[in-house]
């Protein structure tokens, strides 16, 4: 099956300092990625779709400077946390979504998950 | 705007059949679609509906009535390893094919 690869899964960070976070798709190519928010016990909350070749799309509220996202190929999107603080610690998941049409459209594959503690 | 509404827990016995429900309300509604995540880990998919009807992978089924705006996940054959959280997510393509997910039902499975 599909696989993404997400990297690292866990890191804890200074204060003001930028943490990246990798995620790939192993055996296919997406052009669709997909950066999550998710506190414990609750719900995946969607912050940006990152596209490859272009410019993200974030979700309202979600500030772009703060959370900074690259598709630079059809394989791999990385998040960047930038100057981040407390308030930022949390579950990040990506997805990605297979290229093509049909059922391809319509299933998502997540990478492990990133927990980040800043301290 | 959006929204998912799903039962936020539900017990059940090994052996046991349990139906979660989803009802959402969407604009551009393109499918439902099923999530498992077990504590600390990835969501995986189990399951899609596109359609009006019943889909069916092994223990699991799906469900969707779209005059409705309802679906269920239906698990048979309870096992203790099916305790997890699942969540309902409707793909809205209004603003470019993103997925959308409900609060999640988590799942208690007892010997």
């Amino acid at each position: 099956g599909a696989v993404v690869s997400q990297h690292p899964s866990w890191v804890i960070c200074k204060s003001g300092t930028s943490v990246k976070i990798e995620c790939r798709s192993l055996d296919f190519q997406a052009t669709t990625m997909f950066w999550y928010r998710q506190f414990p016990k609750q719900s995946l909350m969607l912050m940006a779709t990152s596209n490859e070749g272009s410019k993200a799309t974030y979700e309202q509220g979600v500030e772009k400077d703060k959370f900074l996202i690259n598709h630079a190929s059809l394989t791999l999107s990385t998040l960047t946390v930038t100057s981040a603080h407390p308030e930022d610690s949390s579950f990040y998941i990506c997805s990605a979504r297979p290229q093509g049409g049909g059922w391809a459209k319509n299933i998502q594959y997540f990478g492990a998950g990133t927990r980040l503690s800043v301290l | 705007g959006q929204s998912l509404e799903q039962p936020s827990e539900v017990t059940a016995v090994e052996g046991a059949i349990v139906q979660i429900n989803c009802t959402y309300q969407t604009s551009g509604f393109y499918g439902l679609s099923w999530y498992q995540q077990h504590d600390g880990g990835a969501p995986t998919f189990l399951s899609y509906n596109g359609l009006d009807g019943l889909e069916e992978t092994g223990r699991f089924s799906s469900f969707l009535s779209r005059s409705d705006s309802y679906g269920y996940l239906l698990l048979q054959e309870l096992q203790m390893k099916d305790s997890a959280s699942y969540f309902c997510a409707v793909r809205d393509d209004t603003g470019g094919f993103k997925t959308i997910f409900g609060a999640g039902t988590r799942l208690f499975v007892k010997a």
